[in-house]
């Protein structure tokens, strides 16, 4: 099977702006979570989606929001960009649980704020 | 609060020594927990799980519930076991999970 793909793999963006990140996860696998990791913070839980539907969410302002389409495939979107959302955002899928069960991570997409 | 601790950020052995990478936790009910391992270059990967009880490529874990600790060990390292290494707590939330991982401890194995 192929493994979680995550578009754009890197991404430019100045201050202010919205950005979009695509993750699909592996074939079957209903649960995606995003995190962000940053070298002062580490990998952080942003949030957990489930059948089209949010399950938990980490400490994140409402900047940071996500969707769960009907096949899986999942969006995060950050609005109004700031110089410390630089990261690289990290998507995992499962195939049931998000948490208990094995997470298999993509490669992330890496977001330069300017 | 900090729910889960690795005190090393940087762990240096010599090939054949023995390893051992602390994870302590913070949590009071029944935890899950994980070591998930980043090779050079790769994806973040899961390494073994607590609940199964099996050991990986020579390492294993012991929930010590008592200490509140998960540590990782390998009795001889290989080169090939140089990485990045991350605790990870799951805990129960509304039928799903809420993550939390520590800040990684980087393993440098020495010839």
């Amino acid at each position: 099977k192929a493994g979680v793909t995550q578009t754009p793999r890197y991404l430019i963006k100045t201050r202010g702006q919205q950005v979009t990140l695509s993750c699909s996860p592996i074939s079957g696998h209903r649960s995606v979570s995003w995190y962000q990791q940053t070298p002062g913070q580490g990998l952080q839980f942003l949030f957990e989606y489930f059948s089209e539907t949010q399950r938990n969410k980490g400490n994140f302002p409402g900047r940071f929001s996500g969707r769960q389409f009907s096949n899986s495939r999942s969006e995060m979107n950050v609005s109004t960009l700031e110089l410390g959302d630089s990261a690289l955002y990290l998507c995992a899928s499962s195939l049931w649980t998000g948490g208990g069960e094995t997470q298999y991570f993509g490669p992330g997409t890496r977001l330069l704020v300017l | 609060a900090q729910r889960v601790t690795q005190p090393e950020k940087l762990l240096s052995v010599f090939k054949g020594a023995p390893v051992e990478l602390k994870c302590n936790y913070s949590y009071s009910g029944s935890p899950e927990l994980f070591w998930y391992v980043q090779y050079s270059r790769q994806r973040l990967q899961l390494l073994l799980r607590h609940i199964s009880r099996e050991s990986i490529k020579g390492f294993t874990a012991d929930l010590n519930k008592g200490e509140t600790s998960f540590h990782l060990k390998k009795p001889f390292a290989q080169e090939e076991d140089s990485a990045m290494y991350y605790c990870a707590l799951f805990e129960p939330s509304g039928g799903s999970y809420i993550p939390t991982f520590g800040r990684g401890t980087s393993l440098i194995v020495h010839p």
